[in-house]
């Protein structure tokens, strides 16, 4: 089986653009979480969706959204870009049952 | 909330060698805990994980943690170590109880595998 993809790899804007960021779950996994990846650091929670409801924000500003789609697919949404949204965001899915999260390879968002 | 502390930011090891990365976390509710590893320009990979039972749990190539929850410790460990080992490895914990499932991580140990 496929596992999470995540689109596109690599991507870079400009200061006070905006940026879509796609993600397509295991298939079968009807969660999916965000979470943004700074060069040195762990992983910090940005969104968790399951069944297509919000069920989780992290400490993020508006700037920030998500949305989850009836196949279970999920966009990130940045608007405004800076220069320290810079980071690699991981897309993850899971079968809410186990907790367990498997993880995209990411996407790496350079804003310059 | 929950936060979780990784000790040492970089541990070198000899190949061949037994290691050990540090991991204790802090939380108001129970929580579930993971391992992740990452590799150069790649996603986590789950290592191993913590939900119940036996304290002790292990991974398919070789590693262990043990959950301590007087503790609050979950240390990884792997008693002989490859040059293959060397990457980022990350703890988690997830709350088992509230509407989400998010997993906070700490910073994360970069173990090098020396030949």
């Amino acid at each position: 089986d496929a596992g999470v993809t995540q689109s596109p790899t690599h991507l870079i804007k400009t200061r006070g653009q905006h940026v879509t960021l796609r993600c397509s779950p295991i298939s079968g996994h009807k969660s999916v979480s965000w979470y943004q990846q700074v060069l040195g650091q762990g992983p910090q929670f940005i969104f968790q969706y399951y069944e297509k409801e919000e069920r989780g924000r992290g400490n993020f500003p508006d700037r920030f959204s998500a949305r989850q789609f009836p196949n279970y697919s999920s966009e990130l949404n940045v608007n405004a870009l800076l220069l320290g949204d810079s980071a690699l965001y991981l897309c993850a899915s899971s079968l809410w049952e186990t907790y367990e999260q498997y993880f995209g390879p990411g996407t790496r968002l350079t804003v310059t | 909330a929950q936060s979780v502390t990784q000790l040492d930011s970089q541990v070198p090891v000899f190949e061949e060698a037994p290691v050990e990365l540090r991991c204790n976390y802090s939380s108001s509710v129970s929580v579930y805990l993971f391992w992740y590893v990452q590799y150069p320009n790649q996603g986590l990979q789950l290592l191993l994980k913590y939900l119940s039972g036996s304290t002790l749990v292990e991974s398919i190539n070789g590693f262990e943690a043990e959950f301590n929850k007087s503790q609050t410790s979950f240390h990884l460990r792997k008693p002989s170590v490859h040059i293959s080992d060397t990457a980022e490895y990350f703890c988690a914990v997830s709350p088992l109880s509230g509407s989400a499932r998010q997993l906070t991580f700490g910073s994360g140990t970069q173990l090098t595998v020396l030949p």
